[in-house]
Order: structure tokens, then sequence, then C-alpha cells
């Protein structure tokens, strides 16, 4: 079945500063990849997606990078706001059309 | 629109007794998937029903069941119930199955394990 992993695991970064957080993918059928947003208690809330045909996609302060050869994709947030922190989750939808999950990554962002 | 709703927001049980919790999914989403989430880690994938059949099965043993109705809800059964089994379990639905579908998740049913 489909492996992903996610790096790093907690995150500290300054107000305004820029946050990126790595996951790879091990199924090579694997063709969509959401991250989801989790704050202290609230259910995970999809922020961005990305399907296998395309290499990035960005919403306002937020995108994400796929790169299908070394099988790995990224998330970037600029402009932290103290309003980004929380625990970031990348997931990969594999062939048997099941999700996988990273571990997270805690995201602070420093007043 | 209401979104995932899932039911009971919290459960507590004992060691060996049985559980069932509930999930009705966005209007019009006819995918419901049940995720268990321990603390600190990833949701971790259970079950996916489409259209009223099971179309895929997490590592989990068979003391974990589920069945989707005709209004597209569903239930997740647990047996014989293991303090390992001590989670958060997500519902999450989508419009159908496979494809480029995002999931939208539900708040989630506390399970205690005593």
């Amino acid at each position: 079945g489909e492996n992903v992993e996610q790096h790093p695991s907690t995150l500290s970064v300054q107000e305004g500063d820029s946050a990126v957080i790595k996951c790879t993918y091990s199924d090579s059928a694997s063709n969509y990849f959401p991250w989801y947003k989790q704050e202290l208690g609230k259910r995970p809330q999809l922020i961005i997606d990305i399907r296998s045909n395309v290499g990035e996609k960005k919403d306002q302060r937020i995108a994400v990078t796929l790169n299908k050869t070394a099988k790995h994709f990224s998330l970037h947030i600029t402009e932290t706001q103290p309003e980004d922190s929380a625990v970031y989750f990348c997931a990969a939808m594999g062939g048997g059309n099941q999700f996988y999950f990273g571990t997270g990554t805690s995201l602070t962002v420093i007043p | 629109d209401a979104g995932v709703t899932q039911s009971p927001t919290h459960l507590i049980k004992t060691r060996g007794q049985q559980v069932t919790l509930r999930c009705s999914p966005i209007s019009g989403h006819k995918s419901v998937s049940w995720y268990q989430q321990v603390l600190g880690q990833g949701p971790q994938f259970i079950f996916q029903y489409y259209e009223k059949e099971e179309r895929g099965r997490g590592n989990f043993p068979d003391r974990f069941s589920a069945r989707q109705f005709p209004n597209y809800s569903s239930e997740l059964n647990v047996n014989a119930l293991l303090l390992g089994d001590s989670a958060l379990y997500l519902c999450a639905s989508s419009l159908a199955q496979g494809g480029y579908q995002p999931q939208h998740f539900g708040d989630g049913t506390r399970l205690s394990i005593l």
C-alpha cells in the first residue's frame, strides 16, 4: 500500500516569514494530493489540493508543488500569521482510491 | 448546507464492549469514509463506502465493520473493544468515489476505552 512521510514534525516561524512542509509518497499510482489543516479539537479542513497532472497550484498565501518523478510534494505558506498555527496533514490518494495521511506538522507562528 | 455530522461527540466504554458510531454525509455526497486518529498522528483509513457497497478497507481487524444506508448515512461498529481503540473516529464524505474527489470531514467521535 501507499506510505506517506511528512517532515518536519514541528515547525516554528516568525510572523511574516514563510513555512514549508514536505511530504513523500511511495505509490506511483497516487494521483491526488490534498492538504488539511487541523486546529486543536477541530475537524481537518481541506486547504488546498493538487492533481497529478499539475506541477504547482496557488491560492493566495498558500501554494503546493508536486514532483511526480521524485514522488514528493510540498506545502508553502507565505506571510505567515498567528492564525496559521495548527497541525497540517498531507495526504495521497492511492491506486485503491484510499487516502493515506502523513503524520502531521505542528506549525507555530510566533507574533 | 450542513456539513458532515457525526454522533455521538464523545463516548466512554469499557474493554470488551461494543460501540456504534454514526455519520451523515453532506447532502448530495454518496461516498463515506471512516478514519481512526490517534493523538499526535494522522488519520488512518478504516473503510470507504460508495453507493452502499464497501469499496475499500484499511489494515484493521475484523472487529471493525461498517455499513451505508440508502440515504448514504453510515455506521461504524467496533466489537470487543480494546484499550488501543481509544481514538478520535472521523467520518469524511465526498461526492463520489475515486478521481479527484476532496473529502470533507466531520468533527469526529472521541472514543475512550477504560
